[in-house]
């Protein structure tokens, strides 16, 4: 099956710092990413969707020059939580669509998360 | 915009027990359906998905769910649940259009007890 890593897994930073935290397909080609922030005992929410090779398309409320995203190549997105605050601690997960897939819907396969606390 | 809404926030069933969570979503138009499964510290993974058809549909380990257009549902169902299936169920829809965006439900956690 689609493998979707994310690294770190869990990362620990001081208030002001940035962090940037990857999503990689393993054996597939993803031109679609998505970023999602999952609170505690709370449900996931779409935070952008991420497109190869253009600029990411985010949700409402979220704030694009705080969350950084880069889709560089078919493999690799990444998010960069900028000055970093507590508030911004949370658990981020990222999914990727399968670019071969023929289906009329491309299932996204998701990663295991990273779990970012600021300090 | 589209809305989930998952009714059981905390399930906790004997093993063997029949098992039914609740989904309903709202939006108009074409969707697609999906429930989600998180075992304890793993990644979110499909364990179904409708997107036209037969709605009654049969995924993974023992689930399946049924579509009822008329009641904006989509509900999961295990005739017999294990102890193994402990973990977090989300139900999921996204428009069939554009990028497919999934919306999620707020989760229902299950605990089985041996």
């Amino acid at each position: 099956g689609a493998v979707v890593s994310q690294h770190p897994s869990r990362v620990i930073c001081k208030s002001g710092t940035s962090v940037k935290i990857e999503c990689r397909s393993l054996d597939f080609q993803a031109t679609t990413m998505f970023w999602y922030r999952q609170f505690p005992k709370q449900s996931l929410m779409l935070m952008a969707t991420s497109n190869e090779g253009s600029k990411a398309t985010y949700e409402q409320g979220v704030e694009k020059d705080k969350f950084l995203i880069n889709h560089a190549s078919l493999t690799l997105s990444t998010l960069t939580v900028t000055s970093a605050h507590p508030e911004d601690s949370s658990f981020y997960i990222c999914s990727a669509r399968d670019r071969g897939a023929t289906r009329s819907y491309n299932e996204q396969f998701f990663g295991p998360g990273t779990r970012l606390t600021v300090l | 915009a589209q809305s989930v809404s998952q009714h059981n926030h905390h399930v906790i069933l004997s093993e063997a027990a029949s098992l039914e969570l609740g989904c309903n979503y709202s939006y108009g138009g074409t969707v697609n359906l999906f429930w989600y499964v998180q075992y304890p510290g793993q990644h979110l993974q499909l364990l179904l998905k409708y997107f036209s058809g037969d709605p009654l549909v049969k995924g993974i380990k023992g689930f399946e769910a049924e579509f009822i257009k008329s009641k904006f549902s989509f509900n999961l169902r295990k005739p017999s649940v294990q102890w193994s299936d402990t973990a977090e169920y989300f139900c999921a829809v996204s428009r069939n259009t554009g990028f497919q965006k999934l919306v999620f439900g707020t989760g229902t956690r299950l605990l089985v007890s041996p």
